[in-house]
């Protein structure tokens, strides 16, 4: 079955830690993505890879890293820079090349709590 | 600057009613538009799309529409069932930059009985 992974599913850190969110692809997709969702609020950017070794900040990168060493792993390591680290972290994939092959395609979303 | 808003963050309809589920947008360099339907605690999965060179698109109890003089976008769902209650992302994209896309807020459909 292809799809995308994303572990774990629930993860609690102490306030100052960094951590690192897993994010696994088997679907061929060129381009990833991670967002986080906050109560109320839809979907927020925060870095983009359209190719391995090469990624973008998105709309809310600061207090993020990340990494695109292989085609079907995009992790995203949260760090004690970012503020309100709380929140539901998605990752997206998406095949490159446009036309009709526009749609994101998400995994089931990793919870955050800093403690 | 919340270039794709949804205004209404909740709606109830009955079942085998219609749902209309409402969208506008500011960018004008959007051409790509999507609608994600959401369950809670987990991803947001694609429901149906369109390009800004259509006015509407239909996939079987799904249609969008897109009127891009009010920039505005719907989203229609007949019959209504109980398993649409969910959250519904309404999203939009200049596909010449890398598809990022701009989420709305998302609008809670519930679907009684």
């Amino acid at each position: 079955d292809g799809g995308i992974t994303q572990s774990p599913k629930y993860l609690f850190r102490k306030e100052g830690q960094n951590v690192t969110l897993s994010c696994e692809q088997n679907l061929n997709h060129d381009a990833m993505y991670w967002y986080r969702q906050d109560p109320g609020q839809g979907l927020r950017l925060i870095y983009y890879s359209q190719i391995v070794n090469d990624f973008q900040k998105g709309d809310i990168a600061e207090g993020y890293s990340v990494s695109r060493e292989k085609k079907e792993s995009f992790p995203l390591t949260v760090t004690s820079a970012q503020k309100n680290p709380t929140a539901f972290y998605l990752c997206a994939s998406r095949i490159a090349g446009g036309g009709s092959y526009n749609e994101q395609f998400f995994g089931p979303g990793t919870r955050l709590t800093v403690l | 600057d919340q270039q794709v808003k949804q205004n209404s963050p909740s709606l109830s309809v009955q079942e085998g009613r219609i749902s209309i589920l409402n969208c506008d947008y500011t960018n004008s360099m959007f051409d790509y538009f999507l609608w994600y339907k959401k369950y809670p605690a987990e991803g947001p999965t694609f429901l149906i799309s369109i390009s800004s060179i259509k006015d509407k698109n239909e996939d079987g109890r799904f249609t969008v529409f897109l009127n891009k003089s009010a920039k505005h976008l719907s989203l229609h769902i007949v019959p209504s069932q109980p398993g649409d209650s969910a959250v519904y992302f309404c999203a939009a994209m200049n596909t010449g930059t890398a598809s990022k896309l701009t989420f709305g807020t998302g609008t809670r459909l519930q679907v009684t009985l």
